[in-house]
């Protein structure tokens, strides 16, 4: 299985600041990554895909970069509905794995 | 604009089969540009993918639970299900279906989740 690794396990952050996490895999996975957003009690939602590409209806303050086995997802300027658990994804092989997700808070 | 409902009991005893359903609203769950899969959370955990479908009825299983589950597809109901055999309080969980898209290869859209209880 391809284990991917998300850093930091928590991050604070306030308004405006600008942020980014980090996901690791195992293995090389090219561009196999995807990026979800939990909020408590709601289902994920799909931000990114493809590494880079931005899902539709998805502010453009979210980026992802990154191949091969490094990968980062930014936001550019922290929103209040931005505070939530951030979910790195491989799609390169199954089983499909998941990164043990990054929750952001509230400064 | 497609929705996915997840369905089927909250409560389950130890030992049996775990059995819901996902009903796919507002497109055909036969598209060939989809496909579908089960995804679970523990309370405060991360995510565990369990398996998916194709639209062929062809099926992919994380090897962790592959012996004790099937997916299946019924394209006249525009559902797909999920049995997961001999439960223990370790597949307590919310349960998540969830739409493939072929060309972004990722779980596009999600359904709300259901919570299901292994106790007796």
């Amino acid at each position: 299985d391809i284990q991917m690794t998300q850093s930091p396990s928590s991050l604070s952050a306030s308004v405006g600041d600008r942020v980014t996490i980090t996901c690791r895999a195992s293995q090389s996975i090219s561009s196999y990554l995807n990026w979800h957003q939990q909020k408590p009690g709601k289902a994920p939602k799909l931000l990114i895909y493809g590494a880079s590409s931005l899902q539709s209806g998805v502010p453009s303050r979210f980026s992802g970069s990154g191949s091969g086995t490094d990968f980062t997802l930014t936001i550019s300027s922290l929103q209040p509905e931005d505070f939530a658990t951030y979910y790195c994804q491989q799609s390169y092989s199954t089983p499909i794995t998941f990164g043990q997700g990054t929750r952001l808070e509230i400064k | 604009q497609v929705q996915l409902q997840e369905s089927g009991p909250g409560l389950v005893k130890p030992s049996q089969t775990l059995s819901l359903t996902c009903t796919v609203s507002g497109g055909s769950i036969s598209s060939g540009s989809y496909y579908w899969s089960w995804i679970r959370q523990p309370a405060g955990k991360g995510l565990e993918w369990i398996g998916l479908i194709y639209t062929s009825g062809s099926t992919n299983y994380n090897p962790s639970l592959k012996s004790r589950v099937t997916i299946s597809l019924d394209t006249s109901k525009n559902q797909f299900s999920l049995k997961l055999s001999s439960v223990t309080a370790a597949d307590t969980a919310v349960y998540y279906c969830a739409r493939v898209s072929v060309l972004e290869d990722a779980f596009d859209i999600w359904g709300q989740g259901t919570m299901v209880t292994v106790s007796s």
